[in-house]
């Protein structure tokens, strides 16, 4: 059981490139999130997926996108990086809210510089 | 909106002594109440976590939290801490049904001395 794996684990773009971040979970999570982490930010929400085809802006949306097609992955991709977007990246699961068993399952992150 | 506070940026404590960090959230009812640890490059992990029942909750790596209503804080405690616990420290809530997701506080950094 893998839980939840990030791709990549470091990447550095130059101003205006593209790319794609893959989160996979292996729990069979209804949820998944993307969140970005920056010094004395805390955790701030991007978009988040209640299900499969399904996405949610969260606090920080702009400048990015995301995808659920398949429920076990959540892609977030940036279309024209910029240096604000120069950040670590997580990825969460969860199941549904309204069980005991209800939690936040974290990857390890995505360390992402955008120069 | 709901709200989480860590009013404590950073806590230096000694190795040995005991450790408190504060939380406190803004919401009409009951929530989820977590805490997390993030140590240095890693994701987070899940510590404790409270849903209903008994108000001292007890987690991995000998921390325990206590829900207070009254005050809406869930503070976090251990009694004796260990060096390796020097890490960044998260309480996040959640209301108990719907979609609204996980709100999370700015952190508490704990570094420990000798």
């Amino acid at each position: 059981n893998a839980g939840v794996t990030q791709t990549p684990k470091f990447r550095v773009l130059k101003t205006g490139q593209s790319m794609t971040l893959l989160c996979a979970q292996d729990m069979n999570h209804e949820y998944m999130y993307w969140y970005r982490q920056d010094p004395g930010m805390g955790l701030r929400l991007i978009h988040y997926s209640v299900g499969e085809g399904t996405t949610a802006k969260g606090e920080v949306p702009d400048g990015y996108n995301v995808s659920r097609l398949k429920k076990q992955n959540f892609l977030l991709g940036l279309e024209s990086a910029a240096p604000s977007q120069t950040s670590v990246y997580f990825c969460a699961s969860s199941r549904p809210r309204g069980q005991a068993s209800y939690e936040q399952y974290f990857g390890p992150g995505t360390r992402l510089t955008v120069t | 909106a709901q709200s989480v506070t860590q009013p404590d940026i950073h806590i230096t404590v000694s190795e040995g002594a005991s450790l408190e960090l504060r939380c406190n959230y803004s919401y009409g009812a009951t929530p989820y109440l977590f805490w997390y640890v993030q140590s240095p490059g890693q994701g987070l992990q899940l510590l404790l976590k409270y849903f209903s029942g008994d108000t001292l909750v007890q987690g991995i790596k000998g921390f325990e939290a206590e829900f207070k209503r009254s005050q809406s804080s869930f503070n976090l405690r251990k009694p004796s801490v260990h060096w390796s616990d020097a890490a960044e420290y998260f309480c996040a809530v959640a209301p108990l049904s719907g979609n609204t997701p996980l709100v999370f506080g700015k952190g508490t950094r704990l570094s420990v001395i000798a």
